[in-house]
């Protein structure tokens, strides 16, 4: 069965600073991977996906991700946070031949100082 | 374009009592989804349709949940009679297609507290 791990529940990085959210999968066959955002009170915005076509992804608001086979990683980075970053971020996998539907992880929250 | 749109958004109830929530997918999506996230966790999917039909309600606790999707548009989830764990955001979401590369767009979610 396929899962995501997101290690850390909460980041506190300070303004200006290096983003790291981690994250890793199981699957036994490759699968598409997912990075959303959700801000309070609001729902899940897609912040970049990988879908097997290159390893760097790069997505909204200045986010990437790499995805590294094998370490089973999909870490997500930015390399200045701004306050506007602060949000909860999820990773998510699709389920192979099973639809378009995700599986997420627990989520990390970021908190930005200033 | 608009985007997904659910009501209500918020919605308190006592143990034992039935609600019912409603999504208005994006135009011309033909995948529906509805997820579960409990305070802390990640969401957790509920049941997903394609067009009207079910595609996967596995881990829809059928003896107290049920959903619908007449028309192929829009959808209903009720909670009957709801349980002090049925506490959490209900999130809708649409997509063009079931593909595994395709994204989905999510609602704001209405938030649901059992008491």
């Amino acid at each position: 069965a396929q899962s995501v791990t997101q290690l850390g529940s909460h980041v506190s990085v300070s303004e200006g600073a290096l983003v790291l959210l981690r994250c890793n999968y199981s699957s036994s066959v490759p699968p598409y991977l997912f990075w959303y955002v959700q801000y309070p009170n609001q729902g899940l915005q897609l912040l970049l996906k990988y879908t097997s076509a290159a390893t760097l992804v790069k997505g909204i608001n200045g986010f990437e991700a790499e995805f590294k086979k094998s370490e089973t990683s999909f870490h997500l980075t930015k390399p200045s946070a701004h306050m506007s970053d602060a949000a909860e971020y999820f990773c998510a996998v699709s389920r192979y031949n099973q639809g378009g539907k995700l599986i997420f992880g627990q989520g990390t929250e970021l908190s930005v100082k200033p | 374009e608009a985007g997904v749109a659910q009501s209500p958004r918020y919605k308190i109830i006592e143990k034992r009592q039935s609600v019912a929530f409603w999504c208005n997918p994006i135009s011309g999506h033909a995948t529906l989804y509805w997820y579960q996230q409990i305070l802390g966790q990640g969401p957790k999917l509920l049941i997903q349709f394609q067009n009207n039909g079910v595609v996967d309600d596995s881990q829809l606790p059928k003896d107290r949940f049920s959903a619908e999707r007449l028309k192929g548009v829009d959808s209903t989830l009720k909670i009957q009679p709801a349980k002090l764990e049925d506490s959490a955001v209900y999130l809708c979401a649409s997509s063009f297609s079931d593909a595994m590369n395709t994204e989905a767009f999510f609602g704001q979610g209405t938030r649901l507290t059992v008491v």
